[in-house]
């Protein structure tokens, strides 16, 4: 199956700092790829949906300026969390759609800002 | 909107012993269904993935079944192994436009 994968995996920071985690399709070139948040005990929640080209659509409630996406190529998209604060820490995880409708998911990356 | 629970949200069984896992979701019009298992401060493992044409897949010891008509899925474990302790994800793809809906997980832990 397709492969998808996210760096860093652990990330810890001060808090003010800006944190950068890039998602990469390895086998498949993926035009659309979509970020997920996980809040403690609770679901994974659609934060955007990352189209390479073009801005980034993001949900209601996320803060765009907050959560910078940049889908530069066809197998790489960044969320960028700027000016980290502790409620930011979360466990983020990507996806990848491969045609025409199946979406193959990053390990995730868990961020803990101090 | 899709809506997908699962039930129970908490699961703890003796080694050994067979579990069954639900999953209900509230639009049928699905792409697919897929099963997530997911350590404690670890990402997403997939697990099995059901097209909507599909009835089930199996994969070792795990069976998942789909049946889109009444909402629901269930991810048969046999023979549970301590290893399997993790909190497992169902995920629905609906057919209409690409959000996943996730469900809330069930966690389970296997005794020895």
């Amino acid at each position: 199956g397709a492969v998808v994968s996210q760096h860093p995996s652990r990330v810890i920071c001060k808090s003010g700092t800006s944190v950068k985690i890039e998602c990469r399709s390895l086998d498949f070139q993926a035009t659309t790829m979509f970020w997920y948040r996980q809040f403690p005990k609770k679901s994974l929640m659609l934060m955007a949906t990352s189209n390479e080209g073009s801005k980034a659509t993001y949900e209601q409630g996320v803060e765009k300026d907050k959560f910078l996406i940049n889908h530069a190529s066809l197998t790489l998209s960044t969320l960028t969390v700027t000016s980290a604060h502790p409620e930011d820490s979360s466990f983020y995880i990507c996806s990848a759609l491969y045609d025409p409708n199946e979406q193959f998911f990053g390990p995730g990356t868990r961020l803990t800002v101090l | 909107k899709q809506e997908v629970t699962q039930i129970p949200a908490a699961l703890s069984v003796p080694e050994g012993e067979n579990l069954v896992l639900n999953c209900s979701f509230t639009d049928s019009a699905i792409y697919n269904l897929q099963w997530f298992r997911q350590d404690p401060g670890k990402g997403l493992t997939s697990l099995l993935l059901i097209q909507s044409s599909q009835r089930e897949q199996t994969s070792g010891r795990l069976n998942a079944s789909l049946d889109k008509s009444s909402g629901r899925s269930t991810l048969y474990i046999a023979a549970s192994q301590p290893g399997d302790s993790a909190t497992y994800l169902c995920a629905v793809t609906p057919k209409s436009y690409q959000k996943v809906t996730f469900g809330t997980g069930t966690k389970l832990q296997v005794i020895p």
